[in-house]
């Protein structure tokens, strides 16, 4: 199963609303998740079962949708959330993520 | 504290072989599913491989009968023997506790590094 994310760069100010779009090739249900990474860092799980926020992540994070349009969403943008953002299909093997969206703070 | 700790990457020949380690605190190995992940240098994340608590076991293709994963209850560590390196098996390898829908990973070593070059 493919994972294509838009856009693969995201340029945003502070306090901005920002969204990331993953499409999977097949239907994956709800089992998508996202992860936040920081350069030299291992990845960070946010959201899991495409919209269940991860204990200990900010509430501005949020993920929705289900079948093969997936999107991720910070409702307003902190100077931290500068990172590359991967989404990850769990439906079947072999288990795929998508290129990742790198976004960066203005 | 839940914590897992890669160790034995390094430079390695083409053709040659390798052994990671996953020391894992906090939880039991062997009562998770325990999956590999890397990531080549300036690229994005690639699974690898992923070991049930019941001792199955997957791998990607780019792998499948080069590496095996395994691991040490007694030890609660978990291992990627990895053979017949080449050099686009370059990157940093990570555990990671989680693989299934049913348990996506949640905990992550640091990584440990590879590279494959003569």
């Amino acid at each position: 199963i493919q994972l294509t994310q838009s856009p693969s760069f995201l340029s945003a100010t502070v306090g901005d609303r920002v969204s990331i779009t993953c499409r999977a090739s097949h239907d994956i249900s709800s089992k998508l998740v996202w992860y936040q990474q920081k350069p030299g860092k291992a990845p960070n799980l946010l959201i899991y079962g495409a919209s269940t926020l991860q204990s200990g992540v900010p509430s501005r994070f949020s993920g929705s949708g289900s079948g093969t349009e997936f999107t991720l969403t910070i409702s307003s943008l902190q100077p931290d959330d500068s990172a590359t953002y991967y989404c990850h299909q769990l439906k079947s093997y072999p288990i795929t993520f998508g290129r990742g969206t790198r976004l960066e703070i203005k | 504290e839940v914590q897992l700790v890669e160790t034995g990457g390094g430079l390695i020949q083409p053709g040659g072989s390798l052994r990671l380690s996953c020391a894992a605190s906090g939880f039991t190995v062997n009562s998770n599913y325990m999956s590999w992940v890397r990531q080549a240098p300036g690229e994005g994340l690639e699974w690898v491989s992923v070991l049930y608590s019941d001792g199955f076991t997957y791998y990607a293709d780019f792998v499948r009968g080069r590496f095996t994963i395994s691991r040490d209850n007694f030890e609660n560590t978990l291992y990627l023997q990895m053979n017949r390196l080449r050099a686009e098996d370059t990157a940093v390898y990570y555990c990671a506790r989680g693989g299934p829908a049913a348990a996506p990973m949640d905990v992550w070593g640091k990584g440990t590094a590879v590279t494959v070059s003569s």
